[in-house]
This record gives C-alpha cells, structure tokens and sequence, in this order.
C-alpha cells in the first residue's frame, strides 16, 4: 500500500509569510505526528493528531498550528514565518495515538529567506 | 526538550568492518526504536524493541533493549556501502500518559567502498 505523502516536497517563502504543509497518512492509519528536523536538533515533535483532534503538543510556539480531517489527512499551518523556521518538516503516521511504530513521509524542505 | 545521548555522532568505517552504536537515558524507557534516514528522504523504522533484554535482529542490523531499561544499542555487522545515512535512535518514556516519542540526535554513517 502507498506510504506517507506529504506534499509539497520543497518550499521557499520569505519572513513574515505564512505557510500550509500537507500529510496524507497511510491507507488506515489514522494518528498523525509532525516534526520539525533541523540539523542540530535532530527531530523535535510539533503535535499528534487523532480522530480530528489534537493529542499532544511539543514546545513550539503558537505560530505553528495544524489539524486532522476526517480522513485522518493533516496539514500543518506555520505564520508570521521567522529564518529559524527552515527546516525539513516531517509528518508520521500510525495506526492508533501512541503506537509507536510510526512510518514517515519524505518531508517538506521549507526554506525562509 | 527531553533527548536521548546517542553515540557516536558519526562515524567513517571501511566497507566490512562491523559497526556499533548506542543510546542512553537517564530515565526508564518502556519502547525502543531505531530507524535510518537516507539524504532526502524521512526515517525508515528498521528494529522495535519492547521487552527489556530484547534481542532482536534485521538482516545484518541487529538491536537490543537494555536490562536497566535505560539504553539500547544497534549493530551492523559486515558494512557496507549503502548503509550511509544517519541512524536515530528513539524511545518512549515509561512513566506518564505522555506517549511522545523522545529521539536520539543521530550517528551519521559513511562506509569507504
């Protein structure tokens, strides 16, 4: 069956846009957990998502937001975009919250200039 | 927040040699997992461990969970040139509802052919 999608695979905006990045999970899945990678700090978790709704949430300020829909397809929602916010952006999917074997898209790389 | 010590943070081996890296917690992990991430691409999950003591092999990759519950390490034995990428480690705390996944920062792997 198909893997993790995320869409799209790269991005360039400049500080103070605001950008949408979209996950689709694997056929069945339906928890979806975003990340934040950058090279020294390896993956910081953003937020989980469950049956449309919000399980848990990393130490990321509010201008990253995302949500689930009921097709457990998830976007994730960055404003007022800031340098430090380049990063590959990694989404996983599982099938329950708190399965721990969780399968990874290929990322978007978002670049702010 | 909370991260594991992964080691080494890289590593240059000849290709054949046998390689061997760990992580450590200062608290009981309850899961681990250990997953690969080629250039452009997001982590593929290659050994999950769940029981303490856990010995468990991938082919030439071959993971164990930790009796103190407090590390595991990943060999690879007999090296070889498509084994670069860096590897994360990544465990689930035992105590408390939160069920994020705490990661390694990665050994990065490069095999001389």
């Amino acid at each position: 069956k198909a893997g993790v999608t995320q869409t799209p695979r790269y991005l360039i905006k400049t500080r103070g846009q605001q950008v949408t990045l979209s996950c689709s999970p694997i056929s069945g899945h339906r928890s979806v957990s975003w990340y934040q990678q950058t090279p020294g700090q390896g993956l910081q978790f953003l937020f989980e998502y469950f049956s449309e709704t919000q399980r848990n949430k990393g130490n990321f300020p509010g201008r990253f937001s995302g949500r689930q829909f009921s097709n457990s397809r998830s976007e994730m929602n960055v404003s007022t975009l800031e340098l430090g916010d380049s990063a590959l952006y990694l989404c996983a999917s599982s099938l329950l919250p708190g399965n721990n074997e969780q399968f990874f898209g290929p990322g978007t790389r978002l670049t702010v200039l | 927040g909370q991260q594991l010590n992964q080691s080494p943070q890289s590593m240059f081996i000849q290709e054949g040699e046998d390689v061997s890296m760990n992580c450590t917690s200062s608290s009981i992990f309850n899961t681990w997992l250990w997953y690969k991430q080629e250039p452009g691409e997001g982590p593929v999950l290659l050994i999950a461990l769940y029981k303490a003591g856990e010995l468990t092999s991938n082919g030439r990759l071959t993971a164990q969970f930790g009796i103190t519950r407090k590390d595991s390490f990943l060999n690879i034995s007999a090296s070889i040139p498509s084994d670069v990428g860096i590897y994360f480690c990544a465990g689930q705390p035992y105590a408390g509802n939160n069920r994020k996944l705490i990661w390694g920062l990665g050994t990065s792997l490069a095999v001389n052919p």
